[in-house]
């Protein structure tokens, strides 16, 4: 299996600063097809997952351009600008390159 | 737009067999670029999103299980319903966990839409 890692696993942030959370993967995900197999995901609290990110930097429909998704290959980051009140939840990367798909530990933002 | 609707029993004893369904709405289980998940959270000690399986359809039905899951997992579809269900026997208070089905609009891609969660006890 493919392992993720995230960091850090604890992200407190005050209002309008920038936050980063960074995964790693075991191996590449970087397909034939040129896209990394590299997705974000949020769950906000008492909701269900949501996605963010996906193909490594592909913002999926309504999610606000202050999320950003980078990387390949085995390094991934995921970078929030002007962190809101509403962006508290767990933030996962999952790699969808091969099945069983796993997920990072998962990073909790707070709000200072 | 593409809605998924969960139904389960919120407790199963243990040695049991958990079976949650996933009704579709604004696609079809039957797709053949589709694919459609099964994704759980343990809540104690809190743990991260766990992918359990999927199947899809390519002129025949297809699956993939987590294979931590060994034998235990099976997920089926029912195609005059328009849903497929999570089948997992043998529980133990170790899948006491919140449920969630999920589309991958195309398979090998993201998880873009999830079903509200089933919220599921194993406990005599």
């Amino acid at each position: 299996d493919i392992v993720m890692t995230q960091s850090p696993l604890f992200l407190p942030v005050f209002p309008g600063e920038s936050a980063s959370i960074s995964c790693r993967s075991s191996r590449s995900l970087l397909h034939t097809n040129g896209y990394d197999y590299l997705d974000w995901y949020l769950q906000k609290p008492g909701q269900s997952p949501q996605l963010l990110i996906s193909v490594g930097s592909t913002r999926a429909s309504g999610v606000p351009d202050r999320f950003r998704g980078s990387g390949s290959g085995t390094d991934f980051t995921l970078k929030i600008s002007r962190v809101e009140a509403e962006d508290v939840g767990i933030y996962y990367c999952m790699q969808a390159l091969q099945t069983p798909y796993t997920f990072g530990q998962g990073t909790k933002l707070e709000i200072k | 737009q593409v809605q998924l609707q969960q139904s389960g029993p919120g407790l199963v004893k243990p040695s049991q067999t958990l079976s949650v369904t996933c009704v579709i709405s604004g696609d079809t289980v039957s797709s053949n670029i589709a694919a459609w998940n099964w994704v759980r959270v343990r809540q104690s000690p809190s743990r991260g999103l766990e992918w359990l399986g999927r199947t899809f359809y390519r002129s025949q039905w297809d699956h993939d299980y987590a294979p931590s899951l060994g034998s235990r997992i099976t997920i089926n579809a029912d195609t005059s319903k328009n849903q497929f269900s999570l089948h997992l026997t043998s529980v133990t208070p170790e899948d006491t966990a919140i449920y969630y089905c999920a589309r991958a609009r195309v398979t090998g891609l993201a998880f873009d839409v999830w079903g509200q969660g089933t919220v599921v006890t194993v406990a005599s």
